[in-house]
């Protein structure tokens, strides 16, 4: 089975703060996608990569940053962090494909204050 | 661009009874199609995905939907409800970039309430 590992549940941080959020995967996916989740707004794309060293924006990249700098880890930087970037953030990977679907990770829990 | 669309944000139904999350898409070509389902403080799995074959499409859980090209819509049926079946679903289409890789744009999802 697909293992997508993000190294925190819940996280604090003050405004201002640079935060990092890791994600780890164990199946040689190509592909690997950082989300955003709030309620009544569904899952938003921020950024992806299909490949180390390579990234693409998504639909709401601002205030974002990613590192790929190994195939299994995809890390989501929030280089200031700010109240409105409070949210559930999810990672994902699948391999190359239109039908290939993704496997998520369970999920960080961010509350900046 | 594509887009999708989730009619209800919220469904309740009684345990044993039908479930209906209703989903239409809009896409300048076939597109290829999925559900996933979250449960309380977990990731999404997949459920299952059209991709152009068989217009009904059987997932897990007991689950499937029917691809109807005609109505943009691909809703989301099982015929009898249990209690685990609580938890949000999304319809997701794929949109393809170039470079063979593609983009998932997910519907704002339906949360389903079981009661006994």
């Amino acid at each position: 089975d697909v293992k997508v590992t993000q190294s925190s549940r819940y996280l604090v941080k003050r405004t201002g703060e640079k935060v990092f959020l890791e994600c780890v995967q164990d199946m040689d996916h190509e592909n690997m996608f950082w989300y955003r989740q709030d309620p009544g707004l569904g899952l938003r794309l921020i950024y992806f990569s299909y490949d180390v060293k390579m990234k693409e924006k998504g639909d709401i990249p601002e205030g974002y940053s990613v590192s790929r700098e190994k195939k299994e880890r995809f890390s989501l930087i929030l280089e200031s962090a700010s109240t409105n970037q409070t949210s559930m953030y999810l990672c994902a990977s699948s391999l190359h494909g239109p039908n290939s679907p993704l496997h998520f990770g369970n999920g960080t829990r961010l509350t900046v204050t | 661009a594509q887009s999708v669309t989730q009619l209800d944000s919220h469904v309740s139904v009684s345990e044993g009874t039908p479930v209906l999350l209703r989903c239409n898409y809009s896409s300048s070509y076939s597109p290829s199609l999925f559900w996933y389902v979250q449960h309380p403080n977990k990731g999404l799995q997949l459920l299952l995905k059209y991709t152009s074959a068989a217009t009904l499409v059987k997932g897990i859980n007991g689950f499937e939907a029917e691809f109807k090209k005609s109505e943009t819509s691909f809703h989301l049926t099982k015929p009898s409800a249990h209690m685990s079946d609580a938890a949000e679903y999304f319809c997701v289409v794929s949109e393809d970039l170039s470079g063979g890789y593609n983009k998932l744009i997910f519907g704002a999802g339906t949360r389903l309430a079981v009661h006994p």
